[in-house]
């Protein structure tokens, strides 16, 4: 069955300092992965997304995420984490061809100490 | 990236009403919707997917004789909320599918008092 895990509930980090968000999934062949983040209150916004080609993936808001298809992981990093980053985020599988079935992680909410 | 708008973003509503929560693709069009719930730091609960023209497929102990949705055009799906209660009360995501990627509305906070 099709999974997404994001093993870190919570992560502090001091504002100028690197980030890495852990994800791993469960899923036959390569999915589509993406990564959302969710400020307080609002909606989630696309960080950036992978269906194919180059593992290192280029997002919005200085974000970046690796495909590692030997771990199946898809790990969301910041060189340099900025106050504003402090949110949730949600890491998610989609399954090619299928049309309508995303999976969601738990999310990991991100902490910004000055 | 493609926009999905909610409406509204926050609505109060006696126990036992009915509300209405739109969600619309403005720049595409969206064969398939999806609604969420999410309770306070917590990740988000597939109520429904929602298909043009069709009926919504409700996921496991959704209640679909109290959570009616309709997409009715290719940019527009509503959820609404029958003979609310408290228990009602949370946050109301919904997405739309753009190809082989979702974007998602700015959610609905419902009460219910």
């Amino acid at each position: 069955a099709q999974s997404v895990t994001q093993p870190d509930i919570h992560i502090t980090v001091s504002e100028g300092a690197s980030l890495e968000l852990r994800c791993n999934y469960s899923y036959g062949a390569t999915p589509y992965l993406f990564w959302y983040v969710q400020s307080p209150g609002q909606g989630l916004q696309l960080l950036l997304k992978y269906f194919s080609g180059d593992t290192l993936v280029q997002g919005i808001k200085g974000f970046e995420a690796e495909f590692k298809r030997s771990q199946s992981s898809f790990n969301l990093r910041k060189p340099s984490v900025h106050w504003s980053d402090a949110a949730e985020y949600f890491c998610a599988v989609g399954a090619p061809n299928t049309g309508n079935q995303f999976y969601f992680g738990t999310g990991t909410s991100l902490t910004v100490i000055p | 990236g493609a926009v999905v708008s909610q409406h509204p973003s926050r609505v109060i509503c006696k126990s036992g009403t009915s509300v209405k929560i739109e969600c619309r693709s403005l720049d595409f069009q969206a064969t398939t919707m999806f609604w969420y719930r999410q309770f306070p730091k917590q990740s988000l609960m597939l109520m429904a997917t929602s298909n043009e023209g069709s009926k919504a497929t409700y996921e496991q102990g959704v209640e679909k004789d109290k959570f009616l949705i309709n997409h009715a055009s290719l940019t527009l799906s509503t959820l609404t909320v029958t003979s609310a209660h408290p228990e009602d009360s949370s946050f109301y995501i919904c997405s739309a599918r753009d190809k082989d990627t979702i974007y998602f509305g700015e959610g609905s906070w419902l009460t219910v008092v």
